[in-house]
């Protein structure tokens, strides 16, 4: 029984659309985090969030933009969309910062782009 | 910012033998070190951790062993069974930070 929820599992995207990643815990934590993997970078952090604040982003382009509408919620919002893009994205939750507990992981959805 | 290595990135054993996977990493403030195992076209799972406070964990068939001065893991996992075929990450995180940074990962195969 998945207490992280990511959806869809699979998403074929053309070039220059736009996509929303859903991520969705069940698990009562206040931090959550996106992770992107891909064949070129094995796992690369994206963002954190706590309590629904940003607070760390390493993701160098504003295409990627996360959306936090509930405490239990961080989806992933991707514009322009671009074939580099294509990976697998992991979204991960944690009861407080990463340093007290490791954060647990989604399925992921496997993005492609024609 | 923080650069994790792990070697080898690929390991072949027999079932019942022992593996020892190592990891170094750069940045003397990191110190927390989860490790995860993902089998193919599965999430990562949680396995192990240690703090920079320590030397030694032990869970099971996993023991993980922690050098601060010379910023080195290594995993070592015995009794190996098939189950245990994954790709193995360390990773490490630094304090105030809500980030992990993960190495590339190790591939072990146990053949039956």
């Amino acid at each position: 029984d998945p207490k992280i929820i990511q959806k869809p599992k699979y998403l074929v995207a053309v070039t220059g659309s736009e996509k929303i990643l859903i991520c969705e815990q069940y698990l009562g934590h206040n931090a959550m985090y996106w992770y992107r993997q891909s064949a070129k970078k094995p796992l690369e952090f994206m963002f954190s969030y706590s309590y629904q604040k940003l607070m760390d982003n390493q993701t160098a382009s504003s295409r990627f933009q996360p959306q936090s509408s509930k405490k239990n919620h961080l989806d992933l919002q991707i514009t322009a969309l671009k074939p580099d893009d294509s990976a697998t994205y992991f979204c991960a939750s944690s009861q407080q910062g990463i340093n007290n507990q490791a954060p647990l992981f989604g399925e992921g959805t496997r993005l492609s782009v024609l | 910012g923080e650069q994790v290595e792990q070697l080898p990135s690929s390991l072949i054993v027999q079932e019942g033998a022992s593996v020892l996977i190592n990891c170094s990493y750069t940045d003397s403030a990191s110190v927390y070190f989860p490790w995860y195992k993902q089998e193919p076209g599965k999430r990562l799972q949680f396995i192990i951790d240690i703090r920079s406070n320590m030397e030694r964990k032990q869970t099971q068939r996993l023991t993980l062993l922690f050098d601060k001065k010379t910023k080195h893991l290594s995993l070592h996992i015995t009794a190996t069974q098939p189950g245990d075929s994954a790709i193995y990450f360390c990773s490490a995180s630094m304090a105030n930070y809500n980030v992990l940074y993960f190495g590339s990962g190790t591939k072990l195969t146990v053949e039956p």
